[in-house]
């Protein structure tokens, strides 16, 4: 157990809907990531906040957005969503900006 | 732009082989490597990092990694494979703005 948690496990939805993903960081941990990994993709960075700041942007299209609030969880927004957006989605945390990163189990995304 | 490659998408080793996997990265400045492994069903765990100092880092359940800066490489080595180690092992690099680039992956398959 890493110490990072995401809800939910699993999450089943249709084409244009939205949804929202949550992740907690290990106790300490300032910077939140988020990854994609899909079959076709391998794993894709995605974005990272630190301290509730947006610090790099990856391969994020401009139907997601996230952001961390003020107790450090992490949200990811994925609108409008299409069937390629199904994927199994990773938080990770780390203490700084530049730190070893530390996986959650993941929320797997099937969009029908 | 940056990347990660992992020539090797899928070993298949017998129980007490020795084990390499390539790691080749593009960029010129200063990295921080990993290697992170995905057992079946579970998330990434880290198995070792470099930072800087010693370019030969030991990780967890005898895994080593050598920096070889003038290649480009960062290979993953362990001298005797076991069934357990059957998993799928990622490179990964943080270079420029904090990004984190993953090699495509590296599935082993141990047979017992």
């Amino acid at each position: 157990d890493s110490g990072v948690t995401q809800t939910p496990k699993h999450l089943i939805t249709a084409t244009g809907q939205r949804v929202t993903l949550r992740c907690s960081p290990r106790s300490g941990d300032l910077s939140v990531y988020w990854y994609q990994q899909s079959l076709d993709q391998g794993l894709q960075f995605l974005i990272q906040y630190y301290n509730g700041e947006e610090r790099a942007k990856g391969n994020i299209l401009e139907r997601f957005s996230a952001q961390q609030f003020p107790d450090l969880h992490s949200e990811l927004n994925l609108s409008s969503l299409e069937l390629g957006d199904s994927a199994l989605y990773f938080c990770a945390s780390s203490e700084g900006v530049r730190d070893t990163q530390y996986f959650g189990p993941g929320t797997r995304l099937t969009v029908l | 732009a940056q990347s990660v490659s992992q020539h090797n998408h899928h070993v298949i080793l017998s129980e007490a082989a020795s084990l390499e996997l390539g790691c080749n990265y593009s960029y010129g400045g200063t990295v921080n490597l990993f290697w992170y492994v995905q057992y079946p069903g579970q998330h990434l765990q880290l198995l070792l990092k470099y930072f800087s100092g010693d370019p030969l880092v030991k990780g967890i359940k005898g895994f080593e990694a050598e920096f070889i800066k003038s290649k480009f490489s960062f290979n993953l080595r362990k001298p005797s494979v076991q069934w357990s180690d059957t998993a799928e092992y990622f490179c990964a690099v943080m270079g420029d703005f904090n990004k984190f680039y993953f090699g495509s992956g590296t599935k082993l398959n141990v047979k017992p």
